[in-house]
């Protein structure tokens, strides 16, 4: 069964760094676009940013456009999220999902537990 | 970006009985050249991660009951549930996947009458 572990998640005061990691097992990592998505406290999903099965092809929500990197690295079956200057309102539970297809224009057929992500001073 | 709106907010519906959802987009999620809608939809309990239960408006995932089917077409989609069981008292989202930012709907609760 798809597996899907995030960590990196924490308490970091605003303007900070975090980064998120994914690590995914049994399906084949590269062949998968990969998506990040959040639910702050007592709130609804929203997506985040998504990358292609290659890596070649990043895409953001204008909430998060210029502070946040979606990356991965298919050797390591690894999907990381770089954030930075962190507001408030990026605390939420930040989940790592995997794509349906190759393509980022896919459903997420399978969801991580999940990391928590606090920015508090 | 693609608004999406779902009604009722909240559904309680007797064991055994269909639960209805509904979810609407302000602009068209059909992608003409292949004539796929770009919409998915989500089962979310607590304390659990999502669960892909529809895409592409009307494929069931596998793994999914039968009792659930996604209906519609362009900007207007249902979720039936159609023979409702304990298990899917939980929170049912859906979302569109045709334009970024990929948006969900609002959520509707589906609980046991």
């Amino acid at each position: 069964e798809v597996r899907l572990v995030e960590s990196g998640g924490g308490l970091v005061q605003p303007g900070g760094s975090l980064r998120l990691s994914c690590t995914a097992s049994e399906f084949t990592f590269g062949s998968y676009a990969m998506t990040w998505v959040r639910q702050a406290p007592g709130k609804g999903l929203e997506w985040v940013s998504a990358v292609t099965n290659s890596g070649d092809t990043t895409l953001y929500a204008d909430s998060v456009k210029g502070r946040f990197t979606i990356s991965r690295d298919n050797s390591k079956s690894t999907l990381y999220l770089q954030m930075n200057n962190l507001r408030a309102e990026d605390t939420a539970l930040y989940y790592c999902a995997k794509g349906s297809s190759a393509s980022s224009y896919s459903s997420a057929d399978w969801w991580g537990q999940g990391t928590l992500v606090t920015v508090s001073s | 970006d693609i608004v999406m709106t779902q009604s009722p907010d909240s559904l309680a519906v007797s064991l055994g009985e269909r639960a209805t959802i509904n979810c609407k987009s302000n602009r068209s999620v059909l992608y003409s050249s292949n004539n796929k809608n770009y919409l998915a939809w989500y089962q979310h309990k607590p304390g659990q991660p999502p669960k892909l239960v529809i895409h592409w408006a009307s494929t069931r995932e596998s793994g999914v009951p039968d009792r659930f089917s996604g209906s519609g077409s362009g900007t207007d989609f249902t979720l039936t549930i159609s023979s409702l069981q304990a298990e899917d008292v939980a929170l049912y989202y859906c979302q569109q996947y045709f334009s970024i930012p990929f948006t969900f709907g609002p959520g509707t609760k589906v609980d046991i009458k």
